[in-house]
């Protein structure tokens, strides 16, 4: 079955630093590849996502690059704030399954 | 995207008791799901909520320990049977419109310690 791999499990970043986190797979039948974030006391909210026949995706601060041939993607966050001290988890999908990632704890330092 | 809704948002529980909990969606979503996340650790998953049948497990849970209903396409149930210590995790519901490469929605989760 599909087995994600994240890292690093924590990272501290100066704020308006740049932050990135990557996860690896193993089945390369995996199509989709979102990323959440979790706040404390919160459920994980999707921040972006990225499809099989994208390389790259990018929504302001936020971008996800994704390698197919390597089965890699990483989530790359700049200028950051310390509202994105949060657990973010990176996902891959397989029709309806989603295996998630072990989770990385962000946090942005004032 | 669909707003979830899980009630309770915590309890704390006496061992060998259960705990039903609820998961509304504002709108009718095609699949339903049910995690469980232990204190700093990753989302397992412990079935798919099938509307008008039995709900489908995944190995290391059973019906009998995590009965699961969905009478509609907006509200699901996950029991949590004759607790105990171990229990003690979060549990979230999550929703997805449909297949194929498209994200789930989870709700906040319900907070669950048992004594």
């Amino acid at each position: 079955g599909e087995n994600v791999e994240q890292h690093p499990s924590t990272l501290s970043v100066q704020e308006g630093d740049s932050a990135v986190i990557k996860c690896t797979y193993s089945d390369s039948a995996s199509n989709y590849f979102p990323w959440y974030k979790q706040e404390l006391g919160k459920g994980p909210q999707l921040i972006i996502d990225i499809r099989s026949n994208v390389g790259e995706k990018k929504d302001q601060r936020i971008a996800v690059t994704l390698n197919k041939t390597a089965k890699h993607f990483s989530l790359h966050i700049t200028e950051t704030q310390p509202e994105d001290s949060a657990v973010y988890f990176c996902a891959a999908s397989i029709g309806n399954q989603f295996h998630f990632g072990t989770g990385t704890s962000l946090t942005v330092i004032p | 995207s669909a707003v979830i809704s899980q009630k309770p948002s915590r309890d704390i529980c006496q061992r060998g008791t259960s705990l039903t909990i609820q998961c509304q969606v504002d709108s009718q979503v095609t699949m339903m799901f049910w995690y469980r996340q232990q204190p700093g650790q990753s989302l397992t998953l412990i079935a798919t909520a099938n509307q008008g049948s039995e709900a489908t497990y995944e190995s290391g849970f059973v019906i009998d320990k995590f009965p699961i209903s969905r009478p509609n396409l907006t509200f699901s149930t996950l029991t949590v049977s004759n607790m105990s210590p171990e229990d003690s995790s979060i549990y979230l519901c999550s929703v997805r419109d449909r297949g194929g490469s498209q994200p789930q929605h989870f709700g906040d989760g319900t907070r669950l310690s048992i004594l």
